[in-house]
């Protein structure tokens, strides 16, 4: 089955910085490749994702890469503030419309002031 | 709308005790999945359910059983609880036509069980 991995567990940096969090999957056929933050104590919520088709995608301060010859995909946070400390979790998926989904072990984010 | 509910939001069940963890979605989604959160662990899919009458296992399914006889409600059974149980356990829900159509297929989570077991 899919193994995902993510690097690292934790991470911390300056206000402002960027922060880039990397995963790689296991299996080829993973299409669907989406991003959770969960800040502490609440339910992970989804705040981006990438499809096979697509080689990178933006939303604001978020953006997220995939190479799918290297199987692997990042998630890069510009300008970070002190409302992304959160943990950070990548996740993969063999069908389009999501129905398994395999997360990696997560990474902690601290922003420093 | 009140999206993915889960009950209890807190037990603490003796080693050996079998219970239920309830879940429901009022979104008319296909797709219902259990995980549980460890720490350092991240999200372990536990089984997951693509329609009523159709479950499979996930990555962790030892321990648990699951039905779906309704399009909305998921639950999870534990038949004799053990301390390895003891964990933080989320339900999700995702996927309908109208979310397909619109390119959507964002899972949304409930609050959250968390389960000890002593």
């Amino acid at each position: 089955g899919e193994n995902v991995e993510q690097h690292p567990s934790t991470l911390s940096v300056q206000e402002g910085d960027s922060a880039v969090i990397k995963c790689t999957y296991s299996d080829s056929a993973s299409n669907y490749f989406p991003w959770y933050k969960q800040e502490l104590g609440k339910r992970p919520q989804l705040i981006i994702d990438i499809r096979s088709n697509v080689g990178e995608k933006k939303d604001q301060r978020i953006a997220v890469t995939l190479n799918k010859t290297a199987k692997h995909f990042s998630l890069h946070i510009t300008e970070t503030q002190p409302e992304d400390s959160a943990v950070y979790f990548c996740a993969a998926s063999m069908d389009s419309s999501a129905s398994k989904i395999i997360f990696g072990s997560g990474t902690r984010l601290s922003i420093r002031p | 709308n009140a999206g993915v509910t889960q009950t209890p939001k807190f037990q603490v069940l003796k080693t050996g005790q079998s219970m239920t963890l309830q879940c429901a979605q009022d979104m008319n989604h296909e797709y219902m999945s259990w995980y549980r959160q460890d720490p350092g662990m991240g999200l372990r899919l536990i089984h997951y359910s693509v329609g009523a009458g159709i479950t499979d296992q996930g990555e962790v399914p030892n321990g648990y059983n699951v039905s779906r006889s309704t399009t909305e409600d998921f639950p999870l059974r534990l038949l004799s609880a053990a301390p390895s149980q003891t964990s933080v356990y989320f339900c999700a829900s995702s996927y309908s036509l109208r979310s397909k159509l619109r390119g959507n297929t964002e899972a949304f989570f409930g609050q959250g069980t968390r389960l000890t077991v002593v």
